[in-house]
């Protein structure tokens, strides 16, 4: 069973700072996703990762697979930034079947 | 624009009314899921559907049911609803299986007292 850890589970930061939010998994993936969620409820998704590094204006993730590790950075964090983060994996789960497991998140307020 | 819709946004109903949640994208994805969000343990996926009349179990399909008629609807059924399926459901499409970036519903509230 894959299991999807993210840490930290909340995390103040003041405007301006740079955020880390970290991921960590437990079996082999094909792909894993980075989701915003903003008070309200809906999802979006900003980053879908299979290796190396993305960037998204003031967004990076990184991905390394040997150690089933990924980060998703905010540099010059912002209020509006505030929201719930998601790590989501993409793995197999027998036959030809593939399923997405979830971190239970990560809530960044960013106070100005 | 691009969407996914789903119908309704919030209900409220009694344990054992039968009730849909529909769910609708235009974007011709292949790939349809279910999911379901709770308070302190996040999302779960209920059931997917990879294309037209295929669909398979997620980690949490008991008490649903699902279909796929159409490559555009994907239905989420409650046969007979009971307050465990009290949540916050999430309808979301992807081009295909292979990972790619998923689009998520606004979210349907459901309450079953």
């Amino acid at each position: 069973k894959n299991e999807v850890e993210q840490s930290p589970q909340n995390l103040t930061a003041q405007e301006g700072e740079f955020i880390t939010i970290n991921c960590s998994y437990s079996v082999g993936i094909s792909a894993l996703h980075w989701l915003q969620q903003h008070p309200g409820g809906g999802i979006v998704s900003l980053f879908m990762l299979s290796s190396g590094k993305k960037k998204h204006g003031r967004l990076i993730a990184t991905i390394n697979i040997q150690e089933k590790h990924s980060s998703l950075h905010i540099t010059a964090s912002h209020p509006r930034d505030s929201a719930v983060y998601i790590c989501a994996v993409r793995h197999y789960s027998g036959g030809s079947n593939y399923k997405l497991t979830f971190g239970k998140g990560t809530l960044l307020t960013v106070n100005p | 624009e691009a969407q996914v819709t789903q119908n309704p946004r919030y209900l409220i109903t009694v344990t054992g009314k039968k009730l849909t949640v529909t769910c609708s994208q235009n974007m011709n994805h292949e790939y349809m899921s279910w999911y379901r969000q709770d308070p302190g343990l996040g999302l779960r996926q209920i059931y997917y559907s990879m294309n037209v009349e295929v669909t398979d179990k997620g980690d949490v399909p008991e008490g649903y049911k699902v279909s796929r008629k159409e490559k555009r609807n994907f239905p989420l059924i409650l046969e007979s609803p009971s307050p465990n399926q009290t949540s916050l459901y999430f309808c979301a499409s992807s081009i295909d299986f292979g990972g790619n970036e998923q689009f998520f519903g606004p979210g349907t509230r459901l309450t079953v007292l």
